[in-house]
């Protein structure tokens, strides 16, 4: 079964500063990975998705992604952040059979200063 | 648009309670799934539904039941509330691509408290 695991809980970051955010997967092919925002009382929102070619994928809001299957992961970046860029933001995976069950990570909450 | 529909947003029950969790979508999507988000432990798949007729179970599916009459529609049912059940509740609803699902849309969610 496949797995996700985000390290960091809690990220600070100053506004204007770089930003990444770490997600690493246990998964026995080629994963199907996803990185999901979510603001406060809110549902989740797509930013970005990967399923194959190229491992830099572009996403909304200034995100992007880039996935390494030498260190099974796929860190989310962002060269400068934004004050609204605060939230949850979840990394997941897809299963074996076509992508219908994901598999989330616990998320990492970032907080921004000004 | 109005996407995907979860209603009500907050819900209080008795241990022993039933009701239904109601979602809708109006994107003419087959796949559809519910969740559950606790703290610390991000979200789980309690069950889903890749078409109309057909549903299967996810994660953590003991004490809920669903059925998917039409394609828009996939209620989640609680049969007899109990406290661990206190949650946060989301639908999901996405598309088969030829690479896979295209990304799911969640609703806004329902917040569940067993008292």
């Amino acid at each position: 079964a496949q797995s996700v695991t985000q390290p960091d809980i809690h990220i600070t970051v100053s506004e204007g500063a770089s930003l990444e955010l770490r997600c690493n997967y246990s998964y026995g092919a080629t994963p199907y990975l996803f990185w999901y925002v979510q603001s406060p009382g809110q549902g989740l929102q797509l930013l970005l998705k990967y399923f194959s070619g190229d491992t830099l994928v572009q996403g909304i809001k200034g995100f992007e992604a880039e996935f390494k299957r030498s260190q099974s992961s796929f860190n989310l970046r962002k060269p400068s952040v934004h004050w609204s860029d605060a939230a949850e933001y979840f990394c997941a995976v897809g299963d074996d059979f076509g992508n219908e069950k994901l598999t989330f990570g616990t998320g990492t909450r970032l907080t921004i200063i000004p | 648009n109005a996407g995907v529909t979860q209603t009500p947003k907050f819900q209080v029950l008795k241990t022993g309670q039933s009701m239904t969790l109601q979602c809708a979508q109006d994107m003419n999507h087959e796949y559809m799934s519910w969740y559950r988000q606790d703290p610390g432990m991000g979200l789980r798949l309690i069950h889903y539904s890749v078409g109309a007729g057909i549903t299967d179970q996810g994660e953590v599916p003991n004490g809920y039941n669903v059925s998917r009459s039409t394609t828009e529609d996939f209620p989640l049912r609680l049969l007899s509330a109990a406290p661990s059940q206190t949650s946060v509740y989301f639908c999901a609803s996405s598309y088969p691509t030829t690479t896979g699902v295209g990304g799911y849309t969640f609703g806004s969610g329902t917040r569940l408290t067993v008292v």
